[in-house]
């Protein structure tokens, strides 16, 4: 079964700031998509990137990029220019791409905090 | 984009009722749609997954007696809890997905609270 780890509770930037929020998997496919979604304090889950295992090149949106490390196992969350409406609680998922089922597995989630 | 509808956000009721939360796709055909459970300042934690006209198939520790999924058609499932208990309140949300490749698109969540 495939695990997802984010090992950092809560982490704090400065506005304006640059942060990384870490996130392991543990999986024995080669063929998968990793994701980060964001959660406000309105609960909505809203997806902010995603990477497609095959893809050598690191997905980027806008403020948003991902450093993957396939071998590693490693998908860390770069936020440039960091802005108050980024806080929220963020969480790593892994996704199967030849399992049938092609659920979701979440990492316990990261409380990011944006002081002004 | 693709747009998934939880209806209702909110619900108090006593306990021993049962409550029917729905998950509709606005937008596309959802041929998988998920549904989940989140304990506060936790994560999301996979309750079932229902195909289209297939029964939901559960994870592990989810009893299906209490949780009933129904996912008649392909913009419309719904969660029913039965003779909920104040242990069942709870954020439940939902997911949808058209097919195998696409991501998966979120409900706004039902905040169930059983008095």
């Amino acid at each position: 079964a495939q695990t997802v780890t984010q090992s950092q509770p809560e982490m704090s930037v400065q506005e304006a700031e640059t942060v990384t929020l870490s996130c392991t998997y543990d999986t024995s496919e080669s063929d998968y998509y990793l994701f980060w979604y964001k959660q406000p304090p309105s609960r909505q889950m809203i997806l902010v990137i995603r990477q497609e295992a095959y893809k050598q090149q690191n997905a980027t949106e806008n403020r948003f990029s991902v450093n993957f490390q396939k071998a590693a196992k490693s998908f860390s969350l770069k936020i440039s220019d960091s802005q108050l409406g980024d806080a929220a609680m963020y969480f790593c998922a892994y996704r199967s791409a030849t399992n049938a089922g092609n659920m979701l597995t979440f990492g316990g989630g990261t409380r990011l905090m944006v002081k002004p | 984009g693709a747009v998934v509808s939880q209806h209702p956000s909110r619900v108090i009721c006593k306990s021993g009722t049962s409550v029917k939360i729905e998950c509709r796709s606005l937008d596309f055909q959802a041929t998988t749609m998920f549904w989940y459970r989140q304990f506060p300042k936790k994560s999301l934690m996979l309750m079932a997954t229902s195909n289209e006209g297939s029964k939901a198939t559960y994870e592990q520790g989810v009893e299906k007696d209490k949780f009933l999924i129904n996912h008649a058609s392909l913009t419309l499932s719904t969660l029913t809890v039965t003779s909920a208990h104040p242990e069942d309140s709870s954020f439940y949300i939902c997911s949808a997905r058209s097919t195998g490749y696409q991501p998966q698109h979120f409900g706004d969540g039902t905040r169930l609270s059983i008095l």
